[in-house]
């Protein structure tokens, strides 16, 4: 079946430095949504890319779709302590649009 | 205005009872969905509902069965509860039916442990 992976799992990052992670699906993406969930939290919808190549951004978070639609990234300018949780891409398995398979995950910490 | 409302929020089961989570949305959304969420790991699906009437298997469904009430409801029931269905569980919900591209909404989960 379709497998979703994320890197890095886990990353820790001082307040102001910049942070990216990486999403690889192992089959092609009609198209990828992206979620943040904060500790204790259930997951929040953050935006969706639907084109080949596509770079949507939200103030400081910009995302893109590769070109062959099977990987993605999140890259957060200058980190803040509000930016703290665990981001997660995911994406509908071959064949369907309705359900979704989410990526494993990348937790950030953000500190002073 | 609620979105996905969650109940219990919290349950310590034996192993061997039996439990149902209640999960209800109140945005006229057409498919909704179970997942388990265990320490450090993603989100796996356990069954959804793309549309009233309808279920479906997801990628851990085995020990679980749900019911779709009605447009609103989507109900989980572990039959016989294990230690390895110890997790937190959310509900999520989703305006469209079929290629619509329209995110889900969660719940806030239910934080179920099972001794």
């Amino acid at each position: 079946g379709q497998q979703v992976m994320q890197i890095p799992q886990y990353q820790h990052v001082q307040e102001g430095e910049d942070f990216t992670t990486y999403c690889n699906s192992s089959t092609t993406l009609s198209n990828i949504q992206w979620y943040k969930q904060r500790p204790g939290g259930h997951p929040v919808f953050l935006i969706q890319l639907v084109k080949s190549g596509e770079v949507k951004k939200q103030k400081r978070l910009t995302f893109q779709f590769g070109e062959a639609k099977k990987n993605s990234s999140l890259h957060i300018t200058a980190t803040q302590t509000t930016d703290v949780g665990t981001y997660f891409c995911a994406g509908p398995p071959t064949g369907t649009a309705s359900k979704l398979t989410f990526g494993t995950g990348t937790r950030l910490q953000v500190t002073l | 205005n609620a979105g996905v409302t969650q109940t219990p929020k919290f349950q310590v089961l034996k192993t061997g009872q039996s439990m149902t989570l209640q999960c209800a949305q109140d945005m006229n959304h057409n498919s909704m969905y179970w997942y388990r969420q265990d320490p450090g790991m993603g989100l796996r699906l356990i069954y959804y509902s793309a549309s009233e009437g309808t279920t479906d298997k997801g990628e851990v469904p085995n020990g679980y069965n749900v019911s779709r009430l009605n447009k609103r409801e989507f109900s989980l029931r572990l039959e016989s509860a294990a230690p390895s269905q110890t997790s937190v569980y959310f509900c999520a919900s989703r305006r469209g039916v079929g290629a619509d591209y329209q995110p889900q909404h969660f719940g806030d989960g239910t934080r179920l442990s099972i001794l």
